[in-house]
This record gives C-alpha cells, structure tokens and sequence, in this order.
C-alpha cells in the first residue's frame, strides 16, 4: 500500500486557479471511483471537500471541483482565496479492500 | 450533529500496548462504517483501520496487520482499537472517522484526535 504522490506544494494567488495532482495506479485511483480529498488545517480536524471523483458535499464551495483520468485525480480550486491556504490530502479505496492516502499538497495563497 | 470523541491516548513504551476508544453520539452509529486515520508529527494522514457498521469485516493498512485489532460495540456506540507491539513509527495522532457507507468509501465526521506517543 504506497501513498498516492501528491505534489509537496502549490501556490497561487488570490483570484486564481490551482490544480493539485493525485497519482496512484491501476489497483487504486484508477481502478475505482471511490476517490475523496480532504482539507486539512493545521491543528483541526480533516474536512471532506470532495468524494466519488467529483462530487461535493454539501455547504462545500462550487470553487472546489474534482475529476479523474486514468490512475490521476485531481483538484481544482477556482477563484483562490486567503482561507483555502491549508493542507490537502486525496484518498482512494485500494483492491486490498483498504484505504490509501496521498502524501499531502500544502497549499499557499501569495 | 455528529459527535466523535477519542481517548485513550498517552505515552507508551515500544513494545507496549494501548487501547483507544471513539465514543460516538448524534447519528444511528450502527448503520455506519468506522475507521482509524492517523498522522505522525511532520507527516502526511495515514489511513490505519476500518470495520462495517456491523463489524462482520475488518480492514487494515499493511503496517499495522498482525499488530492492532479494530473493534466495535454497536450496543455501547463506541469504537475500539487496540494496538500491541507498538514502536516508534506508532507516535501520531489517531483520529476515529465516520464513513458515509456501511464499509469503506470516505468520512464526513471525525473525531479530535488522541495522541499516542511511543517512546522509551
């Protein structure tokens, strides 16, 4: 069970676009659509931002969108803002009938 | 809302062993999948253990098979997980999770973490 590789870090300015990467293999991203992301700030608790690729949950900003090729999913946070500086994690359900995290993207607003 | 409240945290010598319990409030605990996730100082979340709301099926990540044992008494809505054979690598803050199925998909609710640090 690897973690999935997610870039270290990104940044982008305020009003902007970012796109972070989730990378896994054909037993796990790419097999399943069971595929989640979480924001994580330091010292609270993880928040689903997305599940199933591409869906949001409720009270979750439209700027959050999510989608999936191959063995990559991805994150893309539209319209950048302060608050979305924070840490965020891609999950997948895995044919070892686990869970896997990414190593986590720590997201910077300039 | 979903209430998740971890305990059983605490400092432990490697080798040792330690239980925490999730006690769970506000939702129909048994109708749920559970699951551990946890994340060492500096690191990224790591995904530890699950049950099926009934806890007929148990999952674990590869580092910790054989060593901790995931359980759950739906009659008491509390989770369990009991770690033996503990080592440095342990030293994180485990978090209980409430899974949106009756297994193994994704959380929409989790606990405040309890520390768990393993050290001689």
């Amino acid at each position: 069970q690897s973690a999935l590789t997610q870039p270290a870090s990104v940044s982008g300015s305020p009003g902007q676009s970012i796109t972070i990467s989730c990378t896994g293999t054909s037993s796990d991203v790419g097999r399943y659509h069971y595929v989640s992301w979480y924001q994580h700030h330091p010292g609270k608790v993880p928040k689903l931002i997305i599940y199933d690729v591409s869906y949001r949950p409720s009270g979750v900003s439209n700027r959050f969108s999510g989608s999936k090729s191959g063995n990559t999913a991805s994150l893309t946070i539209s319209g950048l803002q302060s608050e979305d500086e924070s840490d965020y994690y891609c999950c997948s359900y895995t044919s070892n009938s686990a869970l896997v995290f990414g190593g986590g993207t720590r997201l910077t607003v300039l | 809302e979903v209430l998740l409240v971890g305990s059983g945290g605490g400092l432990v010598q490697p080798g040792g062993s330690l239980r925490l319990t999730c006690a769970a409030s506000n939702f129909p605990f048994s109708d749920f999948g559970m699951s551990w996730v946890r994340q060492a100082p500096g690191k990224g979340l790591e995904w530890v253990s699950g049950i099926d709301r009934s806890g007929s099926r148990t999952f674990y990540a590869d580092s910790v098979k054989g060593r901790f044992t995931i359980s759950r008494d739906n009659s008491r809505n509390t989770l369990y997980l009991q770690m033996n054979s503990l080592t440095v690598e342990d030293t994180a803050v485990y978090y209980c999770a409430k899974d949106v199925s009756w297994s193994l998909t994704h959380f929409d609710s989790w606990g405040q973490g309890t520390l768990v640090s393993v050290s001689s």
